[in-house]
């Protein structure tokens, strides 16, 4: 079945430090998901990417999705401690069959 | 708009038994997935509901069933209950595109 795979697992980073995590899949996604989850929490929903090569932006987050539809990552800018939860990706393969499949999420810890 | 309810919050559930998860969707959506979540497993699909149909299916055992409304509101049930099946379990609707609105969760502990 459909496979994301997401590294790093855990991330350290200073206050202010920057941060990325990466979404693989060995297959050509459909389109590619994001969601955050606090510690706690549920997953919340942060944008969807659908075209080759897309790169959207939120605040101090930038989306990418890759030219092949097979990777994207997640990029934030000067972390804050309000950004402290797990990032997930998730896709749905072409076919669609197999529901959405989340890659397993990247920890960000902040060190103030 | 009302968020995803998800009842009980906790439970507690001895090996052998069976549990019955409760999901009501945020007004207006169709379709209702859940997911386990584990340390070791992360975020596993379930099912997918819509309009009362099962849509799509996970990889799990039949001893995971669910079951749709025709108000939209979801339940699943978990049978023969396994020590590995104390879980997260998260319920998510969707309007379309799969853009999924999570639930806060049930936390199911079985002993």
């Amino acid at each position: 079945g459909q496979q994301v795979m997401q590294i790093p697992q855990y991330q350290h980073v200073q206050e202010g430090e920057d941060f990325t995590t990466y979404c693989n899949s060995s297959t050509t996604l459909s389109n590619i998901q994001w969601y955050k989850q606090r510690p706690g929490g549920h997953p919340v929903f942060l944008i969807q990417l659908v075209k080759s090569g897309e790169v959207k932006k939120q605040k101090r987050l930038t989306f990418q999705f890759g030219e092949a539809k097979k990777n994207s990552s997640l990029h934030i800018t000067a972390t804050q401690t309000t950004d402290v939860g797990t990032y997930f990706c998730a896709a749905i393969s072409g076919g669609g069959a197999d529901g959405l499949t989340f890659g397993k999420g990247t920890h960000l810890i902040i060190q103030p | 708009k009302a968020g995803v309810t998800q009842t009980p919050r906790y439970l507690i559930k001895t090996r052998g038994q069976q549990v019955t998860l409760s999901c009501s969707p945020i007004s207006g959506h169709r379709s209702v997935s859940w997911y386990q979540q584990t340390p070791g497993q992360g975020l596993q699909f379930l099912f997918e509901y819509f309009s009362e149909t099962q849509r799509n299916k996970g990889n799990f055992p039949g001893r995971f069933s669910g079951r749709q409304f025709s108000n939209s509101r979801s339940e699943m049930n978990v049978s023969t209950l396994e020590l590995g099946d104390s879980a997260l379990y998260l319920c998510a609707s969707s309007l379309s595109a799969h853009e999924q609105y999570f639930g806060p969760g049930t936390r199911l502990t079985v002993t």
